[in-house]
């Protein structure tokens, strides 16, 4: 059965630093992982998307990687801001399962 | 484009009714998805369809819940005879037809059975 940790649960820090969030999972037969922002009570906004067969992908001042073999993703945040704010979740779509498996994501809090 | 869009948005509801949530996918969207998230958590996987047809189902889902999309459009999440532990935020997403089954998310309906 997949599962997916995302750790820490909870990460405050100051405006402007560099953010590292971490994404893990326990089967690598993936068909692609994606992160997420979710702002309290709202749905989720898709960020990157990164298929199995590829190492990483940026948008922005984000950037997401992808390691199958050692069943991790991270996703870096480059000059965080307040609006950043928000839990973050990562997804993996489980080939063998044909579903989605969520982490229960990282809470940001960006302070000014 | 509008984005996916779910009815109602919020639904307060007595132990033991049945309700009724509706999803529109993204137009031309083919696969549909849907979703439970309890505070805290991350969503949890239901079931999906791609057009009418129904592909998968979470073992999580007893048979209060049921869903159908007929005619591979909108997308319907009917829970019988509801219990308190059914309250959670009922999320649902689109997927287009080639584009690495990137997900894109409605607002969710949050059901609270009293």
């Amino acid at each position: 059965k997949q599962e997916v940790t995302q750790i820490p649960a909870a990460l405050s820090v100051p405006e402007g630093e560099n953010l590292v969030l971490n994404c893990s999972f326990t089967d690598s037969a993936i068909y692609n992982l994606q992160w997420f922002r979710q702002d309290p009570g709202k749905g989720l906004t898709s960020l990157l998307l990164i298929q199995s067969s590829q190492r990483e992908q940026t948008s922005g001042r984000l950037n997401a990687s992808l390691d199958k073999s050692s069943g991790r993703s991270t996703l870096y945040i480059a000059a965080s801001q307040p609006g950043d704010s928000a839990t973050y979740l990562c997804a993996v779509w489980d080939t063998n399962a044909g579903k989605s498996t969520f982490g229960d994501g990282t809470t940001l809090t960006v302070k000014p | 484009d509008t984005g996916v869009s779910q009815d109602p948005r919020h639904k307060i509801t007595k132990r033991g009714q049945n309700v009724t949530f509706r999803c529109d996918p993204i137009s031309e969207h083919n696969r549909l998805y849907w979703y439970r998230q309890t505070l805290g958590q991350g969503p949890e996987f239901l079931t999906y369809f791609q057009n009418e047809a129904q592909l998968e189902k979470s073992r999580l889902l007893s048979d209060r819940f049921s869903a159908e999309r007929p005619k591979g459009s909108f997308s319907t999440l009917e829970i019988q005879r509801t219990e308190q532990g059914d309250s959670a935020m009922y999320l649902c997403a689109s997927s287009p037809r080639g584009m690495g089954n990137i997900q894109y998310f409605g607002a969710g309906t949050r059901l609270s059975v009293l």
